[in-house]
């Protein structure tokens, strides 16, 4: 299993750009999430899926959109950057029910000028 | 709502005991978990410790858990260079929430 995989692992957008960080797991798992990473900050939610074609926001969602067409992918959208979004994104996964294991992937580091 | 609280940094000296302390507030948490983040990578989950749970041993690892006073701490003994890294203490409400929250980090600097 390649676990939870991220693309891109840098990206560098002008305020305004609009671009679509990927996520993909094959684990089979129902459950996903993205956080954003910022200094000093911990990790806090943005989105989050219990399966296909449901999604949830997290604690951040705005400037952020969502889908998950498949169990497998989990693609963050943003429309419109801003230099507030510079920070660092990682997706997440686990099974559903009582398991504890969160799987990250290796994040994608997002500046906007 | 939830919120969950560490100290931001500790230094020890190669081979002394490290403890991250952390608090919670969500007495209904089922599930408590360490993350470990090395520079530039993602999370890690080193251990973790079920509600019911006092204690947990794993190796040099040792979770205490005080549910009275939402107390949580990981213990790392004989703290090697290769521990330098940030650990996040994270609650997990369970009841089919999966939302973690986590806290801000502590930062663990071993001094050879």
């Amino acid at each position: 299993n390649a676990g939870v995989t991220q693309t891109p692992k840098f990206q560098v957008l002008k305020t305004g750009q609009s671009m679509t960080l990927q996520c993909a797991q094959d684990m089979n798992h129902e459950y996903m999430s993205w956080y954003r990473q910022d200094p000093g900050m911990g990790l806090r939610l943005i989105h989050y899926s219990v399966g296909a074609g449901i999604t949830d926001q997290g604690e951040v969602p705005n400037g952020y959109n969502v889908s998950r067409s498949t169990t497998e992918d989990f693609p963050l959208r943003l429309l419109s950057a801003a230099p507030s979004q510079t920070s660092v994104y990682f997706c997440a996964s686990r099974v559903s029910g009582d398991s504890y294991e969160q799987y990250f992937g290796p994040g994608t580091r997002l500046t906007v000028t | 709502g939830e919120d969950v609280e560490q100290s931001l940094f500790l230094s020890v000296r190669e081979g002394d005991s490290s403890v991250i302390n952390c608090t919670y507030t969500d007495s209904s948490s089922t599930y408590l978990y360490w993350y470990k983040q090395e520079p530039g990578a993602g999370l890690q989950l080193l251990t973790y410790i079920f509600s019911n749970m006092d204690m947990k041993q794993d190796q040099r690892l040792t979770v205490l858990l005080n549910k009275k006073d939402k107390h949580l701490s990981l213990r790392i003994a004989d703290t090697q260079t290769g521990d330098s890294a940030i650990y996040f203490c994270a609650e997990d409400p369970g009841a089919g929430s999966y939302q973690l929250t986590f806290g801000k980090g502590t930062k663990l600097s071993v001094i050879p």
